[in-house]
């Protein structure tokens, strides 16, 4: 069974760059199939998508957070990882990581998310 | 950008059907997803492509999309029901949520 674990440091100072990293274990990253994205919910309030990345290496972003969101694989490691720079405040939330099945160009949703990590921006 | 408008709560009678809808524009042209949240707990897959169920969701559990409006309908609903649902879209490269919904069964 397919499984998504985050991880990372749960306290960013302001203006620092913020790093987590998703594990896949139970299935291969590299599938034709899949995109692994990141989606991040503040305190109280619903989800927001960050972005998506294919095995390959290629990117969609929210275009909210695209200056400063970089997301990348390492299929070797099963692992794809997120970088958020110049963070504040309001980037406090728990990220989740999340796999999302394409067939050919149709999407079919999330079915598989990671617990969650709690990230706090504060000095 | 595209724009998913849910409303923020409601309110079921145990046993009762309950339908939260997504409002978008023509959003019947799109593939919609629906998610339950449970507090504490990561989103789960209920709905995808406006009207199938993953395997371990219950029948009760049904969709629709259609015009402007896509609908999650919660048949015969069960305490455990009680959560936050969130409807989802993929548009122009991007993934789209709503801002979910509040169901509270009563």
């Amino acid at each position: 069974q397919l499984q998504l674990q985050e991880s990372g440091p749960g306290l960013v100072k302001p203006s620092e760059t913020l790093s987590l990293t998703c594990t896949v274990s139970g299935g291969s990253i590299s599938s034709s199939s899949y995109y692994w994205g990141w989606i991040r919910q503040p305190p109280g309030k619903g989800l927001e998508w960050i972005g998506s990345i294919f095995y390959s290496g290629s990117t969609y972003y929210n275009v909210s957070l695209k200056s400063r969101v970089t997301i990348s694989v390492d299929t070797s490691k099963n692992q794809f990882s997120l970088k958020l720079t110049s963070v504040t405040a309001a980037d406090t939330a728990v990220y989740y990581c999340a796999r999302r099945i394409v067939v050919v160009v149709a999407d079919y949703g999330m079915d598989v998310w990671g617990q969650g990590t709690t990230v706090t921006v504060s000095s | 950008s595209y724009e998913l408008t849910q409303p923020l709560s409601v309110s079921v009678a145990l046993g009762q059907t309950a339908r939260i809808t997504c409002g978008g524009n023509n959003i019947g042209s799109k593939n919609v997803h629906w998610y339950q949240q449970k507090p504490g707990q990561a989103p789960v897959l209920v709905i995808y492509r406006d009207r199938d169920r993953p395997s371990g969701i219950p029948e009760r559990f049904s969709g629709s999309n259609s015009g402007n409006t896509a609908t999650l309908t919660i048949s015969r609903a069960q305490a455990g029901d009680e959560a936050d649902y969130y409807c989802q879209v993929w548009d122009s490269s991007t993934v789209v949520f709503g801002g979910g919904t509040k169901l509270t069964v009563l």
